[in-house]
């Protein structure tokens, strides 16, 4: 799997759009951008992932810039809840390999109410 | 509630000990995954099985070892326990090899 760089901290107040950067510059052309969370020491949760298009779901977007060097996931309405550690994961979809989820440190977001 | 059930959820054990770590994917998942989470390690993969056979090693020990069973259950077996063992230990499930998996909640497993 490609490296990803993400801050490692990141504020924001609630109510606000929370949005986190991730580089991916050695990205391959068959890595998708995943993104996961982690709440204090819960099992990480699945938010979304993407190829080169942008992605939106209930609980997030993701923007990949066109070169796929790097990808913001925006979290639209940051709550309270929301505070945790995000890692940015990019991740080959051969379907013939098979690897395990690679997790960096991630950013932890805190949320201010 | 991601569908992935692990058992225990505590574990308090001593030095030298096995344990037996056990993970129910989501219904119709296929693939299972292993990860040790500690606290100056983060989120370590450690294998994966896909319908019943290992596709992918990690950074798993010698006295660690998985497997996984015909109703797609998976099992995480630790041996000769150490201090430094003490970590969660999480497993998620996927329907197939490389789509977006689910985390269980983990089991933590602390070594006396």
């Amino acid at each position: 799997d490609a490296k990803t760089t993400q801050p490692p901290s990141m504020d924001c107040a609630e109510g606000r759009a929370a949005n986190l950067p991730c580089n991916h510059s050695t990205i391959s052309g068959n890595e998708y951008v995943y993104w996961y969370r982690q709440i204090h020491s819960q099992g990480p949760q699945y938010i979304i992932h993407g190829l080169k298009n942008n992605e939106t779901n209930e609980m997030a977007s993701l923007i990949i810039t066109e070169d796929r060097k790097s990808s913001t996931l925006i979290l639209p309405h940051a709550t309270l809840r929301d505070t945790a550690v995000y890692y940015c994961i990019v991740r080959a979809f051969s379907g013939g390999g098979a690897d395990g989820l690679t997790f960096g440190k991630g950013t932890h977001l805190i949320i201010q109410p | 509630d991601s569908g992935v059930t692990q058992t225990p959820k505590h574990l308090i054990t001593a030095t030298g000990q096995r344990v037996t770590l056990r993970c129910s994917p989501r219904s119709g998942d296929l693939s299972v995954y292993w990860y040790q989470q500690s606290l100056d390690q983060g989120l370590q993969f450690l294998i994966q099985y896909y319908n019943g056979e290992e596709r992918a090693k990690g950074n798993i020990l010698e006295r660690f070892s998985a497997q996984q069973f015909p109703d797609l259950h998976s099992e995480l077996n630790l041996s000769s326990l150490e201090l430094g063992d003490s970590a969660l230990y999480f497993c998620a499930s996927s329907r197939r090899q490389n789509t977006e998996a689910f985390f269980g909640q983990g089991t933590r497993l602390t070594v006396v």
